[in-house]
């Protein structure tokens, strides 16, 4: 199975300030269409989990324009140009790229 | 306005069986592969199962193989997830979320439902 594994685990930011979190797959998550299938999601405590970005660096729709996904391979990073209050939750990235499909533990960023 | 609503969940016994559905409006689900995720009391989240579109393909994880089938019925626009011998390790919040990249494309996890909590407990 892909494992994915994410750092760091818990984010402590100031607000205004940037955030990057990591996401290093197990194996390289290029599918032979030549896309790679990583994904990013955000939680908020008691709701559902929302995507951030698709396909390693395309942003969803409504998703603010301080987020941005990049890598190849099997590094990924997830960064936040200014953070916002509205950030705080839980980051996870995910691979569709091999099955099993598998998630990242999630990082939990808070405001410092 | 398009969304996701799943039901089924309850408390049930180890060894127990529950059926989960998810009725999809907004959509056109034959479209669409589907999934379900779940999410231990305040742990993280774990693919369990997508089904393709037409409901041809089908896959689990193996934590659940065998115990659990996904099945669609596209005329009602729901998804199912039939849970047999359930397990105390079963116990988790269960979201049914739509790939709208295609009906043989399982990566999407574009939309979300709310949730429904399964509790197997004795």
């Amino acid at each position: 199975d892909v494992v994915l594994t994410q750092s760091p685990l818990s984010l402590p930011v100031t607000l205004g300030q940037p955030a990057s979190i990591s996401c290093r797959s197990s194996q390289s998550l290029l599918f032979s269409d030549g896309n790679t299938y990583l994904n990013w999601f955000y939680q908020r405590p008691g709701q559902s989990p929302r995507r951030l970005i698709y396909k390693v660096s395309n942003r969803d729709s409504g998703v603010p324009a301080r987020f941005s996904g990049s890598g190849s391979g099997t590094d990924f990073t997830l960064k936040i140009t200014r953070v916002e209050a509205e950030d705080v939750g839980v980051y996870y990235c995910m691979q569709g790229t091999k099955w099993p499909l598998t998630f990242g533990q999630g990082t939990k960023l808070e405001i410092k | 306005e398009a969304q996701l609503v799943e039901s089924g969940g309850g408390l049930v016994q180890p060894g127990g069986s529950l059926r989960l559905s998810c009725v999809a409006s907004g959509f056109t689900l034959r479209t669409y592969a589907m999934n379900w995720v779940r999410q231990a009391p305040g742990k993280g989240l774990e693919w369990v199962s997508s089904i393709s579109g037409s409901g041809s393909n089908t896959y689990y994880a193996d934590s659940v193989k065998g115990r659990f089938t996904i099945s669609r019925d596209n005329s009602k626009s729901t998804l199912y997830l039939q849970m047999n011998s359930l397990r105390a390790e079963d116990t988790a919040i269960y979201f049914c979320a739509l790939s709208s990249c295609g009906s043989d494309c399982y990566s999407g996890f574009d939309f979300w439902g709310q949730g429904t909590l399964v509790a197997v407990s004795s």
